[in-house]
């Protein structure tokens, strides 16, 4: 059954310095979001990509986010100087045509120090 | 942004037990999802509600989409000790893409 998959498991950075988690959506999916959850938290919504554009994002998703989808598998999210109340998990997930469902990564977890 | 309320926060059963929860929100949603979600895992779809008074089954779960359209109710039956996790509703409003979650339900199943 396909499935989205997301690299690394686990990333654990110091501070201000830059990460980029990576995702590879389920292969003919059209729509990919990210999310985080803080440690014992709901998931929260970051951001939707769809034809190579955002197309909505929340008010977490500052200027320090940013998405891309840099070839026709890989859909990245990068952070450009991490703060400590970054540490969570974040999640990729991916929707069909449809966008009736999403489904989830595995996540990453987000260690900033 | 949307506030979606689930209840009860928690919940300790016995296995064989059946359980209910429930997801509110505040404004009216055309889509609900129920998740489950292990420890350090991604949340996993259970089951996808679309149309107002749905209800649908997914083996011992079963899940209804409120008249109202401002609520969801998830039901397991007959709880086994795999159904611990957290349950999280998520519900789409009708504009734009984004799926709100829920609070979510913690449950423990005692053997």
């Amino acid at each position: 059954e396909p499935e989205v998959t997301q690299t690394p498991s686990h990333q654990v950075t110091q501070m201000g310095q830059e990460v980029i988690l990576r995702c590879v959506p389920i292969s003919n999916h059209l729509y990919f979001y990210w999310y985080r959850q803080i440690l014992g938290q709901k998931v929260e919504f970051l951001v939707s990509f769809y034809n190579n554009e955002i197309s909505e994002k929340s008010e977490i998703f500052d200027d320090q986010f940013s998405v891309e989808r840099p070839d026709g598998s890989n859909f990245t999210l990068k952070i450009r100087s991490t703060k400590l109340e970054d540490s969570a998990m974040y999640f990729c997930a991916s929707a069909g045509a449809a966008q009736e469902t999403q489904y989830f990564g595995p996540g990453t977890r987000l260690l900033v120090l | 942004g949307q506030q979606l309320n689930q209840s009860p926060q928690s919940m300790f059963i016995q296995e064989g037990e059946d359980v209910s929860m429930n997801c509110t929100s505040s404004s009216i949603f055309n889509t609900w999802l129920w998740y489950k979600q292990d420890p350090g895992e991604g949340p996993v779809l259970l089951i996808a509600l679309y149309k107002a008074g749905e209800l649908t089954s997914n083996g011992r779960l079963t899940a209804q989409f409120g008249i109202t359209r401002k609520d969801s109710f998830l039901n397991i039956s007959a709880s086994i000790p795999s159904d611990v996790g957290i349950y999280f509703c998520a519900g789409r409003p009708n504009t734009g893409n984004q799926f709100y979650f829920g609070t979510g339900t913690s449950l423990t199943v005692i053997p």
